[in-house]
């Protein structure tokens, strides 16, 4: 079976902290994509990050990145210099490749930045 | 280029009602996926559509269907409404071709009475 398990249902962290999101996957595919999406209070699902399985270096953007440890099917998030805006549930996601977009998700990690 | 939209935004049926809920995806994206977003199960892939062709479906029942048209919008129809199909409905629209990233519309909030 294809699941994402996000072990963390709520995390905190303080502004201007650092703080890492923890995701584990099974697939049996060797080629597939990685995601980390944000949800705010607004319900906008929102791309941050995303990895293709195949590279090796780990994904950046801006102040989010990914730890990337395919044989452990592990796929964390780290949000560096945290923001009130950061506060929402984060999932983590994966679809395999090939004709098409399925996504997996896991149940979500609610996070709170708190001033 | 502007985002994925998504009508209504808000809707209240009753039991045994129908509802169609309608997605218009980026422009120059062709596939469109629908997923439920439920406290109890989280999000589940419905069903994706690229160049008006179902491409891939998840498991619910056949009440659940949708379809593409040429200008690669998409509804999403459900009948027979359930007191459980009370769900946000979100679409994502992607390029389809050798991008697999979505991008979500603002979704559609359903409630079932």
């Amino acid at each position: 079976a294809q699941t994402v398990t996000q072990s963390q249902p709520e995390m905190s962290v303080q502004e201007a902290e650092t703080v890492t999101l923890s995701c584990t996957y099974d697939t049996s595919e060797s080629n597939y994509y990685l995601f980390w999406y944000k949800q705010p209070p607004s319900r906008q699902m929102i791309l941050v990050i995303r990895q293709e399985a195949y590279k090796q270096q780990n994904a950046t953007e801006n102040r989010f990145s990914v730890n990337f440890q395919k044989a452990a099917k592990s796929f964390s998030l780290k949000i560096s210099d945290s923001q009130l805006g950061d506060t929402a549930m984060y999932f983590c996601a994966f679809v395999n490749a090939g004709n098409n977009r399925k996504l997996i998700w896991g149940l979500g990690t609610s996070l709170g930045v708190n001033p | 280029k502007a985002g994925v939209t998504q009508t209504p935004r808000y809707l209240i049926k009753t039991r045994g009602q129908q509802v169609t809920l309608s997605c218009s995806p980026i422009s120059g994206h062709r596939s469109v996926s629908w997923y439920q977003q439920t406290p109890g199960q989280g999000l589940q892939f419905l069903f994706e559509y690229f160049s008006e062709t179902q491409r891939n479906k998840g498991n619910f029942p056949g009440r659940f269907s949708g379809r593409q048209f040429s200008n690669s919008r998409s509804e999403m129809n459900v009948s027979t409404l359930e007191l459980g199909d009370s769900a946000l409905y979100l679409c994502a629209s992607s390029s389809g071709l050798t991008t697999y990233e979505q991008y979500f519309g603002p979704g559609t909030r359903l409630t079932v009475t």
